[in-house]
């Protein structure tokens, strides 16, 4: 059950886009559309900003998206935000039929 | 207004055990999977454990199989984390998470419980 990989830190002004990856393996992220996103503020619980693969809950900006190719996963943040400064995490369901979470990303607005 | 929320955390010495709850409400707790994960101090998160609706499906992270034990009581709208022979790796706040029905999308997290595994 080895994390999922994430770079550890991305930057990006306001105003740009910017793409976080989450590389698994074939017994994971690319072996499921079972890839979700999650935002969390320090000191807060995580909330979920994309499910499998690619859907928004509802109340999630359209400026978040998702998408899937081979054993990587990405989360593109486009018109990025001040408010859009957090941590990122993806997970993905495994053939072990349990969870693995990527190690997480720190987004900075600059 | 959906919400879960975690209560039995705390200080306990190695070897310990420790139960911790999760009360539910507004949604119907017997339709949805529900998970445990976790967060070290300054770490980042680290899938635990899931339950299907009716408790008779579980499964377990490598590092806690054999020492904790997932369960839950519809009756009673309660998710539990059974957790036993405590190391102090298992420092952590301890989420209570459900399921998003028809996704595997983690959709509605408590504010955690903290446990502090030391002597």
């Amino acid at each position: 059950q080895s994390a999922l990989t994430q770079p550890a830190s991305v930057s990006g002004s306001p105003g740009q886009s910017i793409t976080i990856s989450c590389t698994g393996t074939s017994s994971d992220v690319g072996g499921y559309n079972y890839v979700s996103w999650y935002q969390q503020y320090p000191g807060k619980a995580p909330k979920l900003i994309i499910y499998d693969v690619y859907n928004r809950p509802s109340g999630v900006s359209n400026r978040f998206s998702g998408s899937k190719s081979g054993n990587t996963a990405s989360l593109t943040i486009s018109g990025l935000q001040a408010e859009d400064e957090a941590d990122y995490y993806c997970d993905s369901y495994t053939s072990s039929r349990t969870w693995v979470f990527g190690g997480g990303t720190k987004l900075t607005v600059l | 207004e959906v919400q879960v929320e975690e209560s039995g955390g705390g200080l306990v010495q190695p070897g310990g055990s420790l139960r911790l709850s999760c009360a539910a409400s507004g949604f119907t707790f017997s339709s949805h999977w529900m998970h445990w994960v976790r967060q070290a101090p300054g770490k980042g998160l680290v899938w635990v454990s899931r339950i299907n609706t009716d408790g008779t499906t579980t499964n377990y992270a490598d590092s806690v199989e054999g020492r904790f034990t997932i369960s839950r009581d519809n009756a009673k709208n309660t998710l539990y984390l059974q957790m036993n022979s405590l190391r102090a790796e298992d420092t952590a706040v301890y989420y209570c998470v459900r399921v998003r029905q028809g996704s595997a999308g983690l959709d509605y997290w408590g504010q955690g419980t903290l446990v502090t595994v030391s002597s």
